[in-house]
């Protein structure tokens, strides 16, 4: 079973619609993101979250929203799609070595959306 | 502002014909330095985190090399299944600076 686990795998949507993209991990990481790919523009950070209490902007949060519900679970919510929403959705997990360094990110499968 | 550049966008390679992938960063502070892999709908696949200037890693076909404004990704003798988009991707900054700052990618067609 994957490690790092997302649904809906793709989705189309109309203009306005509330969407709720969901992660699941079975790595035991502390840390999960969200990111967005777009063709040209490469991956860009939305949220990130260190724990169930602590979450954090990104880069690009502005009509997104998160829930950390658990460790192991964090979504991500359009409130009102819109057509350049319409993107590659990546949730990523990480882990704090022991020695201090900062660790790889651990990505799931992706989710296509299409806001029509 | 982080920057990363990847080049090329686009390479076509031979089977067995060696080559290299290239990554050049303007950072505050370098904390680390990772290679993934990304196949066609599918997402980033983890292939070499480094931290310092001089070195490297190596993982079959595949050996990343870092210096302090750049990191190359050498393949050698590539085979049909190593074609992907290959991203760099630096975390920088100070104390609880976390985030990862991304190239676009350089897609890898290795023709048999």
């Amino acid at each position: 079973d994957a490690d790092v686990t997302q649904t809906p795998r793709n989705r189309i949507t109309k203009t306005g619609k509330r969407i709720m993209l969901e992660c699941s991990q079975t790595k035991g990481h502390d840390r999960m993101y969200w990111y967005r790919q777009d063709p040209g523009l490469g991956l860009r950070l939305i949220y990130y979250s260190f724990d169930v209490k602590d979450i954090n902007k990104g880069e690009i949060s502005d009509g997104y929203s998160v829930s950390r519900q658990a460790q192991a679970k964090f979504s991500l919510s359009l409130e009102s799609a819109i057509p350049n929403q319409t993107a590659l959705y990546f949730c990523a997990t990480s882990d704090l070595t022991s020695g201090g360094a900062y660790n790889e990110q651990f990505f799931g499968p992706g989710t296509r959306l299409t806001v029509l | 502002e982080d920057q990363v550049t990847q080049s090329p966008e686009a390479l076509r390679l031979q089977e067995g014909e060696s080559s290299s992938l290239n990554c050049s960063y303007t950072v505050s502070g370098l904390r680390g330095l990772f290679w993934y892999r990304q196949d066609p709908g599918k997402g980033p696949e983890f292939l070499f985190t480094l931290y310092s200037a001089g070195e490297e890693k190596e993982k079959e076909r595949l050996k990343a090399t870092l210096t302090k404004k750049e990191s190359f990704l050498h393949i050698t003798a590539p085979k049909p299944e190593d074609s992907a988009t290959y991203l760099c991707a630096v975390q920088a900054g100070g104390a609880g600076s976390y985030q990862l700052t991304f190239g676009k990618g350089t897609k890898l067609s290795v023709i048999p």
